[in-house]
């Protein structure tokens, strides 16, 4: 099935700095979508992304299908952006509707 | 828009009980819902896929015996852990799609965390 790595694992901020988060997936998609779960275990929806850019608020996402990857923009980060942001998939090869998630990157906003 | 609601949030059952979940679409009707684990600190894992009145596809490992699942409508999905042991505990997620998966969004509800003593 299909492979997807996030990067990095872990990151600490200081609240008000800028992050980059990059997931790398190891075959052709149509559907991606970035989530945060927060501390209490709830996937938001950030952004379904399988191409293009969008923007929203202080969040942005960049999709490179033909590349195989994606970025995740967080600017001006706070405290309340901590949590878990995962990236996942539907690969276009066999089983093309399985949302396969990737493995995280654990974000600590700190004051 | 869009909101899948799951319950219980939270269950603690004792060994050899069964405990029963249940994923709805609030405000959409839901051709395909997913049930996911996931354990302390790691990735969801999709257990299963589920189409309104048709039988569940298990992913590989899961047992089909252990975890049934009933998508009884296009709203509703159902997932029964039968005769639960402590190795069972774990965040249990549903997920649902309007379209189909491959080029829409998917909702997620906010999960059951069960613990079995």
């Amino acid at each position: 099935g299909i492979q997807v790595e996030q990067s990095p694992p872990d990151l600490i901020l200081q609240e008000g700095a800028n992050s980059t988060l990059r997931c790398n997936f190891s075959d052709s998609v149509n559907n991606l979508q970035w989530f945060h779960q927060n501390p209490w275990g709830q996937l938001i929806n950030l952004f379904y992304i399988p191409s293009g850019t969008k923007q929203n608020g202080r969040l942005s996402a960049t999709t490179v299908a033909t590349e195989r990857y994606s970025l995740l923009y967080i600017s001006s980060s706070q405290t309340t952006d901590s949590g878990v942001y995962f990236c996942a998939v539907v690969g276009r090869g066999g089983g093309g509707n399985k949302l396969t998630f990737g493995t995280g990157t654990q974000l600590k906003v700190e004051l | 828009g869009a909101v899948v609601s799951q319950h219980p949030s939270r269950v603690i059952c004792k060994s050899g009980t069964s405990v029963k979940i249940e994923c709805r679409s609030l405000d959409f009707q839901a051709t395909t819902m997913f049930w996911y684990r996931q354990f302390p600190k790691q990735s969801l894992m999709l257990m299963a896929t589920s189409n309104e009145g048709s039988k569940a596809t298990y992913e590989q490992g899961v047992e089909k015996d252990k975890f049934l699942i009933n998508h009884a409508s296009l709203t509703l999905s159902t997932l029964t852990v039968t005769s639960a042991h402590p190795e069972d505990s774990s965040f249990y997620i549903c997920s649902a799609v309007q379209g189909v998966p491959y080029n829409s969004p998917l909702h997620f509800g906010n999960g059951t965390r069960l613990t079995v003593t």
